[in-house]
């Protein structure tokens, strides 16, 4: 999957847990995202980022922080997971001159 | 609400015959871009179409874009079982920008 690693594949978690995701690339590439696949709603974005540090909000970003300190990592934090978060997340990352996204495989996040 | 609406939700049909999924999209766009995802895994780029295109092809894939009804096509040619799988268009506001993605066409090929 276009050295995109996503980890872990599969969690379960108890309701107000802080849970963190972890995107990791070996392509360089500057943009990274996050998005939420839920049935009936498709792909949404969570956050994304676009270098070292410079991330910003997607269309459902409440209850979500990310941090990005080095170019291959991208982490996506639940503060304190809820039941409505369960879904299964991707990440994506994208090159400066190119404008298709490469995805990872998913992380099947469920709260209990 | 998304910006791209897909339908069929679902489509089955037979191997070999062809398979058409249609994505409407309510803003202007910069690109119209085909995801496929199979299942358990992510998706995978098919093909960029922009605005100023009309027709693209692609081995079996055609795709057209008429930005007059803020539409697209995906046609799928000599459907195999292998093609099963969720499609979905996602479209660029401008050059670069973060795509949105619709709800997908989850197509069934039976052989």
């Amino acid at each position: 999957d276009a050295g995109i690693t996503q980890s872990p594949r599969h969690k379960v978690t108890e309701t107000g847990t802080p849970v963190t995701l972890r995107c990791h690339q070996t392509e360089n590439h500057r943009y990274m995202y996050w998005y939420r696949q839920d049935p009936g709603h498709g792909l949404r974005l969570i956050h994304y980022s676009y270098g070292v540090k410079d991330t910003d909000k997607g269309e459902v970003s409440d209850g979500y922080s990310v941090s990005r300190s080095k170019t291959e990592d991208f982490l996506l934090t639940l503060e304190s997971a809820t039941s409505s978060q369960t879904s299964v997340y991707f990440c994506a990352i994208r090159g400066a001159a190119n404008e298709k996204l490469f995805f990872g495989s998913g992380t099947q996040l469920s709260v209990l | 609400s998304q910006q791209g609406e897909e339908d069929p939700q679902a489509l089955s049909i037979q191997e070999g015959e062809n398979a058409t999924m249609n994505c409407s999209y309510k803003t202007s766009i910069n690109n119209l871009q085909w995801y496929r995802q199979n299942s358990g895994r992510g998706l995978v780029h098919l093909i960029l179409i922009r605005s100023n295109e009309r027709e693209k092809h692609s081995g079996r894939l055609r795709v057209t874009l008429d930005t007059s009804k803020k539409s697209s096509s995906l046609l799928i040619t000599a459907s195999r079982a292998a093609d099963t799988a969720s499609y979905f268009c996602a479209t660029a506001l401008a050059s670069g920008s973060r795509l949105t993605f619709g709800e997908g066409t989850q197509l069934t090929v039976n052989p």
